[in-house]
């Protein structure tokens, strides 16, 4: 069993749908979450970061870490062509050193 | 956060040969990583670089494969040796996020051995 796991897609939906990201993980040490998005052709870039469980909000996009249930998610309100790309969740225990991947959700938005 | 410039942006390399990869930062940091991107999986940690010293690498990859310098704090340089198609992969450089948390990368290299 892989450490963290998602979903690969492809994710196709309509523009200004509301999109839901997941990964599941099985080390229960994992404290920091991470949400990355990859254009084609581009490294990852930093969505969300975040801490423990709870909620966090940027823009359209909100983070969501249930530790109990070891599942993390990434939801995409309004989403935009613009939005489609591959999104990596990521954690780690330490909050960088030894970050553990998921391989990553192709989202597709069709305007 | 730091920009990451990293070259070649791909490459077609004929196996057995070799082809070094280039990540310069526009910032000072103390590490440096180096990720592997296969098709359809995670990315893969290959090694830690911290300038004046070895890199240490991660179970499943070793030195005479992937040969790593890192000359001063801005800059390093990854080497695929000896390449077979198996090395064909996405090589990512990475440092650090700082008060953002997480890893700021490079644009990546797209090797392809024939």
């Amino acid at each position: 069993q892989k450490e963290v796991e998602q979903d690969p897609g492809p994710l196709s939906v309509p523009e200004g749908a509301i999109v839901s990201l997941n990964c599941t993980y099985s080390n229960s040490a994992f404290q920091y979450f991470m949400w990355y998005r990859q254009y084609s052709r581009k490294g990852p870039e930093l969505l969300m970061y975040t801490y423990s469980s709870g909620n966090k909000e940027d823009g359209r996009f909100t983070a969501q870490v249930d530790k109990s249930s070891k599942y993390i998610s990434l939801f995409i309100r309004d989403s935009q062509p613009s939005d489609s790309a591959t999104y990596l969740c990521a954690m780690s225990e330490t909050g960088g050193f030894k970050t553990i991947f998921g391989a990553g959700t192709r989202l597709f938005v069709k305007a | 956060s730091a920009v990451i410039s990293q070259k070649p942006s791909r490459d077609i390399c004929q196996r057995g040969t070799s082809l070094t990869i280039q990540c310069q930062v526009d910032s000072q940091v103390t590490m440096m990583f180096w990720y592997r991107q296969q098709p359809g999986q995670s990315l893969t940690l290959i090694a830690t670089a911290n300038q004046g010293s070895e890199a240490t690498y991660e179970s499943g990859f070793v030195i005479d494969k992937f040969p790593i310098s890192r000359p001063n704090l801005t800059f390093s340089t990854l080497t695929v040796s000896n390449m077979s198609p198996e090395d064909s992969s996405i090589y990512l450089c990475s440092v650090e996020g700082g008060w953002t948390g997480g890893y700021t990368f490079g644009s990546g290299t797209r090797l392809t051995v024939v």
